[in-house]
């Protein structure tokens, strides 16, 4: 079985300064790790994914993520956060190919609030 | 992002109620999904359809019957719902046969049960 944990419920940040989200995974089998954000009154969007290669992925908005297999993480960072960055961002993660392994596992979200 | 579109945004309906959600994809994908996201529990997937086949039921009570005539069409069928039901459905789809390729998602429907 395949899990997912967002230990942080929520993060907050000063806008400018770093903003770093935690995620961690669980899969019997090679990792696709993904990150998605959420704002208020919208569906999910596509941030960034790791399949495999380097373990730094560079996705949208200017969000990064850090694969590391030892630790079983992927966390999401930004170098400088923006108040705009306030939203709700889910990690999933899936193992398997073809079209009976496309089925994702989410974390329970962490909740970003970044000040002015 | 217009990709996947999904009717009513809104829904208040009565727990007698027969009411359909709609979700229609543009992207060519040929893989549909459909979640529910309520305020305190992570996302659930309720049903995954690849190529206009049901392949996953995540153990969803009969009262939600989903239907897809078409690779580009998912319906959500409601009936006789409960309090709890009231949620966030939302619909997604992906390239299934394409690697490890993005789930892409509707803006949902808010579903309140009366």
């Amino acid at each position: 079985a395949q899990s997912v944990a967002q230990p942080e419920d929520q993060v907050k940040v000063a806008e400018g300064n770093p903003l770093t989200v935690k995620c961690t995974y669980s899969v019997s089998g090679n990792p696709y790790l993904f990150w998605y954000v959420q704002y208020p009154n919208r569906g999910l969007q596509f941030l960034l994914k790791y399949i495999t290669g380097d373990n730094l992925v560079k996705g949208s908005y200017g969000f990064e993520a850090e694969f590391n297999k030892s630790q079983t993480s992927f966390h999401l960072k930004k170098p400088s956060a923006l108040v705009s960055d306030s939203a709700l961002y889910f990690c999933a993660v899936r193992e398997g190919s073809g079209a009976a392994g496309n089925k994702l596992t989410f974390g329970g979200g962490t909740r970003v609030l970044v000040k002015p | 992002e217009t990709g996947v579109t999904q009717t009513p945004r809104h829904l208040v309906m009565g727990m007698t109620n027969k009411k359909s959600l709609k979700c229609e994809q543009h992207l060519g994908h040929n893989a549909m999904y459909w979640y529910k996201q309520s305020a305190k529990k992570p996302l659930e997937l309720m049903f995954v359809y690849n190529f206009k086949e049901q392949t996953e039921n995540n153990s969803v009570p009969s009262r939600f019957s989903p239907e897809c005539p078409n690779s580009s069409h998912l319906f959500l069928h409601l009936h006789t719902l409960q309090p709890e039901d009231s949620a966030l459905y939302l619909c997604a789809s992906s390239q299934a046969d394409r690697g490890a390729q993005p789930q892409h998602f509707g803006d949902g429907t808010r579903l309140s049960i009366l």
